[in-house]
């Protein structure tokens, strides 16, 4: 089976501008979850997909925002791009049925400028 | 809430010494524990987990973890260090019988020495 995929693996914006990233879960997981990696806050949830549905959230600005398609890919997009969203994000997939295993992807090193 | 608490940021040994990296958690239900490394530039990868059952966990690559309930505590060891051992490694707890929402720790960074 293939692993979880993220593209673009990196990127680099303008403050104000406003991203996509996407991500597409291995093949049979439903739940797709995002995650903010920063040298000063560490790794931060910030949501959690599920048969097209936010079912978790974490605690990030309304700027971060997040969808999912009927194929289980998602996309997270963010607004209005600050200094501080420069981070690596990741994206992990999971089968719900089997509980237990969250799947990372390589993650998409964004980099505000 | 649940919270992770990993007891030093960086973490040298020597070749073939013992690894020991440390994490207690805070959670209000039972938890399910787990310990991802991380290479630089990469993902995170599973290394073992604990949801149920026996509370001696072996994973990859060597690695195992002992849940004690009574410490809060899920310490990874390695009996024998190796030189691509050293990465950063993340203990992460989940509640809800899920692993779709994972709180971490703040890592640590594993060096090994010749």
């Amino acid at each position: 089976k293939a692993g979880v995929t993220q593209t673009p693996r990196y990127l680099i914006k303008t403050r104000g501008q406003q991203v996509t990233l996407s991500c597409s879960p291995i093949s049979g997981h439903r739940s797709v979850s995002w995650y903010q990696q920063t040298p000063g806050q560490g790794l931060q949830f910030l949501f959690e997909y599920f048969s097209e549905t936010q079912r978790n959230k974490g605690n990030f600005p309304g700027r971060f925002s997040g969808r999912q398609f009927s194929n289980s890919r998602s996309e997270m997009n963010v607004s209005t791009l600050e200094l501080g969203d420069s981070a690596l994000y990741l994206c992990a997939s999971s089968d719900l049925k089997a509980n237990t295993e969250a799947f990372f992807g390589q993650g998409t090193r964004l980099t505000v400028v | 809430a649940q919270s992770v608490t990993q007891l030093g940021s960086h973490v040298s040994v020597s070749e073939g010494a013992l690894v020991l990296l440390r994490c207690n958690y805070s959670s209000s239900v039972p938890p399910y524990l787990f310990w991802y490394v991380q290479y630089p530039n990469q993902g995170l990868q599973l290394l073992l987990k604990y949801t149920t059952g026996a509370t001696l966990v072996k994973g990859i690559n060597g690695f195992e973890a002992e849940f004690k309930k009574s410490e809060t505590s899920f310490h990874l060891t390695k009996p024998s260090a190796h030189m691509s051992d050293a990465a950063e490694y993340f203990c992460a707890v989940s509640e809800g019988g899920t692993a779709s929402k994972l709180t971490f720790g703040t890592g640590t960074r594993l060096q090994v020495t010749l």
